[in-house]
């Protein structure tokens, strides 16, 4: 069964500072990987998908490293600001179309 | 990218009764969505996979009979909550794939169910 995890639970860091955020899974067999962000109350929303066969995606300030058989991935944030705040949510998809499995976050804060 | 609407954002019930959660594809057909629910500072949980035109496949441990799922069109799943107790008080949401790309899954909104 596949198991998603997420180092740190929680981070805090001034603004500025660039930071990773960790995912590790158990199945190296995975159709993709997305990171997402939730605000409090919110709903996702997507920030990056790499598919299985992808080192990595780039989105403005952010980048995502996949090492699939390792079972990890990381996101980086370059130059974080206030507005960044929020929980990160890694998930992986064992095919195509099927539900995605994830893990329980990293709560990020970061102050100005 | 794609859009998901989820109705309502928030709800709140009397013990006993029964809530109707919709999930709308809004710009893309989706042949199947996926219903998620949240517990405070934990992941989200998988609970059933709604396919168009049959029947759910509910995940170990999810009662089906409790939990409602209604895949009537390409765009509109829906999640009942049959006869609600203060423990389905949580956060649900949806989630559904473009038929023609299986790649990003899209979330809605969810939805803050308070049963009192």
């Amino acid at each position: 069964k596949q198991e998603v995890t997420q180092i740190p639970a929680a981070l805090s860091v001034p603004e500025g500072e660039n930071l990773v955020l960790n995912c590790s899974f158990t199945d190296s067999a995975i159709y993709n990987l997305q990171w997402f962000r939730q605000d409090p109350g919110k709903g996702l929303t997507s920030l990056l998908l790499i598919q299985s066969s992808q080192r990595e995606q780039t989105s403005g300030r952010l980048n995502a490293s996949l090492d699939k058989s390792s079972g990890r991935s990381t996101l980086y944030i370059a130059a974080s600001q206030p507005g960044d705040s929020a929980t990160y949510l890694c998930a992986v998809s064992a095919q195509a179309g099927t539900a995605l499995i994830f893990g329980k976050g990293t709560t990020l804060s970061v102050s100005s | 990218g794609a859009v998901v609407s989820q109705h309502p954002s928030r709800v709140i019930c009397k013990s006993g009764t029964s809530v109707k959660i919709e999930c709308r594809s809004l710009d893309f057909q989706a042949t199947t969505m996926f219903w998620y629910r949240q517990f405070p500072k934990k992941s989200l949980m998988l609970m059933a996979t709604s396919n168009e035109g049959s029947k759910a496949t509910y995940e170990q441990g999810v009662e089906k009979d409790k939990f409602l799922i209604n895949h009537a069109s390409l765009t509109l799943s829906t999640l009942t909550v049959t006869s609600a107790h203060p423990e389905d008080s949580s956060f649900y949401i949806c989630s559904a794939r473009d038929r023609q790309h299986y790649t990003e899954a899209f979330f809605g909104q969810g939805t803050r169910l308070t049963v009192v």
